[in-house]
């Protein structure tokens, strides 16, 4: 299995100051996903970033790749208290019809 | 409203009573999936699919079945349920084309307590 995983598992900030996350997987991948939950609620995906790709942004998302080292990490800025959830990554080993393989997600708790 | 839906959302069963979790999706998706959410295992593949009667085994598959006979619904059946198949239970599905059809949709989940 090219199972994600996410470190820290569990990570807790002040509002206002940035998250950093990080994720290791084990086989080529095509792309890497960042997922976001809501505790006990449905995932949402936050952002992609291709095997081509070293970084990607959106809004106070930073994405990093680094496919030599087979790692990922999620950045967030200046975090709010709304941005609490557990976070996942996910792989797909090709594009198109292929399932994504999920980590076990790194809990962040940022308090106001 | 594109969305996921399932139901039901809540299940208190016994053990060995036949279930079914429904899961639909609006956006014409062909992609289907279904994973269980267990404490420090993190999201786990049941069954996907990828088109209508096309189905495949993911990390997880036995004591599930499946069934995907139109687009839009995706069925997890436990034919025989266990306490150990007691978790939190989310359907996902994407499209296969254009910019997105990496992106997976999710559901809301559904809790499920195997007596």
């Amino acid at each position: 299995s090219q199972q994600g995983e996410e470190d820290p598992q569990a990570l807790s900030i002040q509002e206002g100051e940035n998250a950093t996350m990080n994720c290791s997987y084990k086989t080529s991948i095509n792309n890497l996903q960042w997922y976001r939950q809501n505790s006990g609620r449905g995932l949402v995906h936050l952002i992609l970033i291709r095997s081509n790709e070293r970084e990607k942004h959106s809004g106070r998302l930073r994405v990093t790749l680094d496919t030599s080292k087979k790692s990922s990490s999620l950045l967030i800025t200046a975090s709010r208290a709304a941005d609490t959830a557990s976070y996942f990554c996910a792989t797909a080993a090709f594009s198109g019809n292929t399932p994504l393989v999920f980590g076990k997600g790194t809990r962040l708790s940022v308090i106001a | 409203e594109a969305q996921v839906t399932q139901n039901p959302r809540y299940l208190i069963t016994v053990t060995g009573k036949k279930l079914t979790v429904t899961c639909s999706q609006n956006m014409n998706h062909e992609y289907m999936s279904w994973y269980r959410q267990d404490p420090g295992l993190g999201l786990r593949q049941i069954y996907y699919s990828m088109n209508v009667e096309v189905t495949d085994k993911g990390d997880v598959p036995e004591g599930y079945k499946v069934s995907r006979k139109e687009k839009r619904n995706f069925p997890l059946i436990l034919e025989s349920p266990s306490p150990n198949q007691t978790s939190l239970y989310f359907c996902a599905s994407k499209t296969t084309g254009g910019d997105f059809q990496e992106t997976q949709y999710f559901g809301p989940g559904t809790r499920l307590l195997v007596l």
